[in-house]
């Protein structure tokens, strides 16, 4: 088991364009989440799969924001045309859910920011 | 809505000095408490999960404990690398597993 990993760790971007993270997480866990966290706030949830359906998306995921995970396995979360208000940590967590329980692990995160 | 609230903010101990961590929580029907530890630029890495008000866990100098409306994380005999940001979360039942995160509380401390 080597954990939820993230790429890349940072990305710097001009406005405007348009940015893509990748997110592996914890091979048998069905659950796939992405979250947002600016410095001295908790994790804001953006958006979470179970398998490769796109269960649930927050208010806070713009039409600028999409993201898939096929076939169940790895997720992507896109950026187009990027403000400097999306600059931001993404973070990812994965889980297997059943019976209730629940833990979420996370991975490093990707740093943005948009010049 | 469901609301989570840290105290303090920020903390700073001198190592060996114990102090404690709070969480308040609203919720409608808890599923589940979680404490996080958190270091600069990384990702949260989970500590402890709480499901009902009574419950404890530990885990070395670490102390979690859940009553109906709040959790406190107890620090015991703080080093230099207990330094981060501890999160608290919660779960409402028959939702859909998304947790509300609290702002955190900044631990420093000091040798």
């Amino acid at each position: 088991d080597t954990g939820v990993s993230q790429n890349p760790r940072h990305k710097i971007t001009k406005r405007g364009q348009n940015v893509t993270f990748r997110c592996d997480p914890i091979s048998e866990h069905n659950r796939l989440y992405w979250y947002r966290q600016t410095l001295g706030q908790g994790p804001e949830f953006l958006t979470y799969f179970q398998n490769e359906a796109q269960l649930e998306k927050s208010r806070l995921l713009s039409d600028r924001f999409s993201a898939e995970r096929p076939k169940g396995s790895f997720s992507t979360l896109e950026i187009q045309r990027t403000e400097q208000g999306d600059s931001a940590m993404y973070l990812c967590a994965s889980s297997f859910t059943a019976g209730g329980y629940n833990e979420q692990f996370f991975g490093p995160g990707t740093r943005l920011t948009v010049l | 809505e469901d609301q989570v609230t840290q105290s303090p903010e920020a903390l700073r101990l001198q190592e060996g000095e114990s102090s404690s961590l709070n969480c308040s929580y609203t919720v409608s029907g808890l599923r589940g408490l979680f404490w996080y530890r958190q270091d600069p630029g990384k990702g949260p890495e989970f500590l402890f999960t709480l499901y009902s008000a009574g419950e404890e866990k530990e885990k070395e100098r670490l102390k979690a404990t859940l009553t109906k409306k709040e959790s406190f994380l107890h620090i015991t005999a703080p080093k230099p690398e207990d330094s981060a940001t501890y999160l608290c979360a919660v779960q409402a039942k028959g939702g859909s597993y998304i947790p509300t995160f609290g702002r955190g509380t900044s631990l420093i401390v000091h040798p």
